[in-house]
């Protein structure tokens, strides 16, 4: 069966700190893999998706990046982070086209101080 | 830009069904709708999608109009453990791979 891994679980980080959050999938092949953040109070945004290794698709601009190193490793990365990159991050993968079921992971919830 | 409309909260209590409607009336013909779920501090759960026709599975019961305008998520049974923030979201079959979450409806199963 296919499982989806998150951490940190939780994190605390200073404004203007580095950011790397991992996501990886396992029991499944060529996954599309999604970052989505929930702001306080907020409904779910889409951040990044990838359909593939070294293929990032970037839905709102920010101080955020996305990289896929492998078929099933997705991290997000800050070089500095903002007061409002708070927020609960969520990863999920599909698979197949657009209208696949996506499958969420158990979320990163960061606090920047 | 919403596609959706749904009630922002509603109350259900446990055992009796409850009955989620969601307004898409700007709807095109090659979009589907799909519910999820959220519950407090955990990722979105899938539920169930459809097109035109009815759909059932082991966790609800999509109803569409027939002019496709609106639905209604059922949960046939409701237990404390569906209390969540329910989404209603339309997608495209095209090249669109964004789940588009609104505000959705917070529904809290009562004992």
């Amino acid at each position: 069966s296919q499982t989806i891994h998150q951490w940190p679980a939780t994190l605390v980080q200073p404004v203007g700190s580095p950011l790397s959050l991992e996501c990886t999938v396992e029991g499944t092949s060529n996954p599309n893999l999604y970052w989505y953040r929930q702001a306080a109070g907020r409904g779910l945004q889409l951040l990044f998706y990838s359909v593939g290794i070294g293929q990032i698709s970037s839905e709102v601009p920010q101080n955020l990046s996305a990289s896929r190193p492998q078929d099933r490793q997705f991290i997000l990365s800050s070089k500095k982070l903002l007061l409002s990159d708070s927020g609960f991050y969520l990863c999920a993968w599909s698979v197949g086209g657009p209208l696949g079921e996506q499958f969420f992971g158990p979320g990163t919830r960061l606090t920047v101080l | 830009d919403a596609k959706t409309t749904q009630p922002p909260s509603m109350d259900c209590a446990e055992g009796r069904a409850a009955n989620l409607p969601c307004n898409h009336s700007t709807i095109s013909g090659n979009e589907y709708v799909y519910w999820y779920r959220q519950i407090h501090s955990q990722g979105p759960q899938y539920i169930i999608h459809g097109l035109k026709n009815n759909e059932t599975n082991e966790m609800a019961s999509l109803i569409i109009t027939e002019d496709r305008k609106s639905s209604t998520l059922i949960l046939p049974h409701a237990t404390l453990r569906d209390t969540a923030v329910y989404y209603c979201i339309v997608r495209s079959g095209s090249n669109d791979y964004k789940l588009s979450f609104g505000a959705g409806t917070t529904v809290t199963v009562r004992a």
